[in-house]
């Protein structure tokens, strides 16, 4: 079945940079779009980015709008979240999600996250 | 951006009862909300699709429905494996926002 696992994370001091990693695996990845989401310690989820299926359209979320950059590799199955000037509030689980598409568009699976903690 | 604002943030429960949980949509977003429930430790699973649309495999307990800019999941005949943390999202504009979340307590 659809599976998503994602790679990456760890301890970034404020201001570093870190790239995330998301491996398909189990359907057609290049037919897709892909997610980033993510949730801070007692927090909600905050979708962050969105990449079309070919990689030719991408979204970011307003707060980290010029830091962050998703990308993919549709020859490798792997989806990328690269992250630069991070902050202390942008610690938590980052997870990517597949978007069926479709009529509409919903969010399966998810992966089960990578953990990013900004701290100095 | 669209506010999703969901309602109770908890919830106490028994097994066999039914329970309700709403999100309001701060504009008009037609029928574009999906519900998923989360575990601890799991990816969240999507329930409930374009409103009312069943996703393939979730009980049939569980539905979905829209009346403007509220939107409802309803959970019947509460079974131990359903309690869990409950959230919406819309997916009528970017960037796809989500509620905050029901905690479905036993």
């Amino acid at each position: 079945q659809a599976q998503l696992v994602e790679s990456g994370g760890g301890v970034v001091q404020p201001g570093k940079s870190l790239r995330l990693s998301c491996v398909a695996s189990g359907f057609s990845f290049s037919k897709f779009g892909m997610h980033w989401v993510r949730q801070a310690p007692g927090r909600g989820l905050e979708w962050v980015a969105f990449i079309s299926y070919d990689g030719s359209n991408n979204k970011v979320a307003d707060s980290v709008k010029g830091r962050f950059t998703i990308s993919r590799d549709n020859s490798n199955n792997t989806l990328y979240l690269q992250m630069n000037s991070l902050r202390i509030e942008e610690t938590g689980v980052y997870s990517c999600a597949r978007d069926i598409g479709g009529d509409f568009s919903y969010f399966e699976p998810w992966g089960q996250g990578t953990l990013v903690t900004v701290s100095s | 951006d669209i506010q999703m604002t969901q309602s109770p943030s908890s919830l106490s429960a028994s097994v066999g009862d039914r329970v309700t949980i709403t999100c309001r949509a701060s504009q008009s977003i037609s029928y574009y909300i999906n519900w998923y429930q989360l575990k601890p430790g799991k990816a969240p699973k999507i329930l409930i699709y374009g409103a009312s649309n069943l996703q393939s495999g979730v009980p049939s307990r569980f539905r979905g429905s829209a009346s403007g800019t509220d939107f409802t999941l309803t959970i019947s005949n509460l079974q131990p494996e359903d309690f869990a943390t409950y959230f919406c999202q819309q997916t009528y504009r970017f960037p796809y926002t989500f509620g905050q979340g029901t905690r479905l307590e036993i």
